[in-house]
């Protein structure tokens, strides 16, 4: 039974260049949240999917920044012409359709390193 | 907006030694869960909680939620180095997303 799987584990890019960051959910989860840890710093929601939705999108950056979760596939987040300050370790996490209490489950997340 | 502050921020004890987590908010949540982070890794669901004043026990771990559903507590019985890490305090809002505290640093010394 698969846990949340996030790729790649680590990433660099050279300022400018565009990151795509993938996760699949758990099996039989059809929700998917991005989280976003800066270094010394907590967690900070980013984005909230269903399947072809965005659901809430309260804690993405206005640019650069993009999210989706096809019909079939992976979620993938997108950032373009990436800067130094995007340089973090991104987290995403699956939840059931049906859970009422709303627990999540974290991938290992992506370093992401801009040089 | 909704914000969640846990404390202390760094705890380094003895084993065999007791020690309290708080988080706390002016707001209420859903839910509450806690995690626990080792470096370079994601956070790992340890519990949730999800009625007001519901303790939860977990070996030799203690979670309660408050009454109003505004704070938590994890409360660790006779820590053992194997306890070391980050753990993490999160609520949830009513669209599903956690809000996280800025997270406990634990370090317990053989």
């Amino acid at each position: 039974n698969a846990g949340v799987m996030q790729n790649p584990r680590h990433l660099v890019r050279r300022r400018g260049q565009e990151a795509r960051l993938r996760c699949s959910p758990m099996k039989g989860h059809s929700h998917v949240y991005w989280y976003r840890q800066l270094p010394e710093e907590g967690l900070k929601f980013m984005v909230y999917l269903q399947k072809e939705n965005i659901i809430d999108e309260s804690g993405m950056p206005k640019e650069r920044f993009s999210a989706e979760f096809p019909k079939e596939g992976p979620s993938i987040l997108r950032i373009q012409q990436v800067v130094r300050g995007d340089s973090a370790a991104y987290f995403c996490a699956s939840s059931p359709r049906s859970s009422a209490s709303y627990e999540q489950y974290f991938g290992p997340g992506t370093r992401l390193t801009v040089t | 907006t909704q914000l969640l502050e846990q404390s202390p921020q760094f705890l380094s004890i003895q084993e065999g030694e007791n020690l309290t987590v708080y988080c706390n908010s002016s707001s209420v949540f859903s839910s509450l869960q806690w995690y626990r982070q080792e470096p370079g890794e994601g956070p790992v669901l340890l519990v949730t909680v999800v009625t007001g004043g519901e303790v939860k026990k977990l070996k030799r771990l203690t979670f309660q939620f408050g009454d109003a559903r505004k704070d938590s507590s994890l409360h660790i019985t006779a820590a053992q180095p194997g306890d070391t890490g980050l753990y993490l305090c999160a609520g949830s809002s009513n669209t599903g997303k956690l809000i996280f505290g800025q997270g406990t640093t634990l370090q317990v010394k053989p």
